[in-house]
């Protein structure tokens, strides 16, 4: 398994502003996964981050609006920039290993005001 | 495109007792994975139970075990015995076996434990 650290656990932003999020693991991991999750919905993919290349953004999310960093194997952020109420949201940071599952950090709850 | 359905929003369970999650899901693929995930309300994501779609036997954790019936596309998750500490909400799961494949979530079952 891997330990993964999110950091912050919650915060609340002002419309307008960015805020991001770090997410750390205890060990080396080629792919890391972001993903959103709206109020009482299930998880829906951001983007994956491989380490020395771009990102990859699923349908309906841009780099503009959130940006994400993969300096090396262990390490991630995401930004949501120019926030809006809407994004208000738990975003989660996963890596998956060798074997086929996901393993999630403690997730990041965001309130835009 | 692969789907996974949960048809039960929320489901209750008096303590000690079992109870059963449904999920269906739609591929086209011979062999793949599915999980079932737990999200209590410290919001981390937790793997309960895993199964490979080339595995005949229905994996078992201690209390959770699934139901896997490939031919139905059925992967319901049984709860025995069931804990205060076992609410949370429920999220079956699908991924292909390519390394480039994603993950693909139900929409989660909220789960209560009547004391």
């Amino acid at each position: 398994s891997a330990v993964i650290s999110q950091k912050p656990s919650r915060d609340i932003c002002q419309r307008g502003t960015s805020l991001t999020i770090q997410c750390q693991v205890d060990s080396q991991v080629t792919m890391m996964f972001w993903y959103r999750q709206q109020p009482g919905q299930s998880l829906t993919l951001i983007a994956t981050a491989n380490q020395g290349s771009e990102a990859t953004y699923e349908s309906g999310f841009v780099i503009d609006k959130f940006p994400i960093s993969r300096p090396n194997l262990t390490f991630s952020t995401l930004t949501v920039s120019n926030m809006s109420p809407e994004d208000s949201s738990i975003y989660l940071c996963s890596v998956r290993l060798s074997r086929a599952e996901a393993f999630f950090g403690q997730g990041t709850r965001l309130t835009v005001v | 495109a692969q789907t996974v359905t949960q048809s039960q929003p929320e489901m209750s369970v008096q303590e000690a007792e079992t109870v059963t999650l449904s999920c269906t899901y739609d591929t086209s693929e011979s062999d793949y994975y599915l999980f079932w995930y737990k999200q209590p309300p410290s919001r981390q994501m937790i793997l309960v139970i895993r199964q490979e779609a080339y595995k005949q036997q229905n994996a078992t954790e201690n209390r959770f075990s699934v139901n896997f019936q490939k031919a139905a596309k059925s992967f319901s998750l049984k709860i025995s015995d069931s804990q205060l500490g076992d609410a949370a909400m429920y999220f079956c799961a699908y991924r292909g076996m390519n390394r480039d494949d994603k993950i693909i979530f139900g929409k989660g079952t909220r789960l209560h434990i009547l004391p």
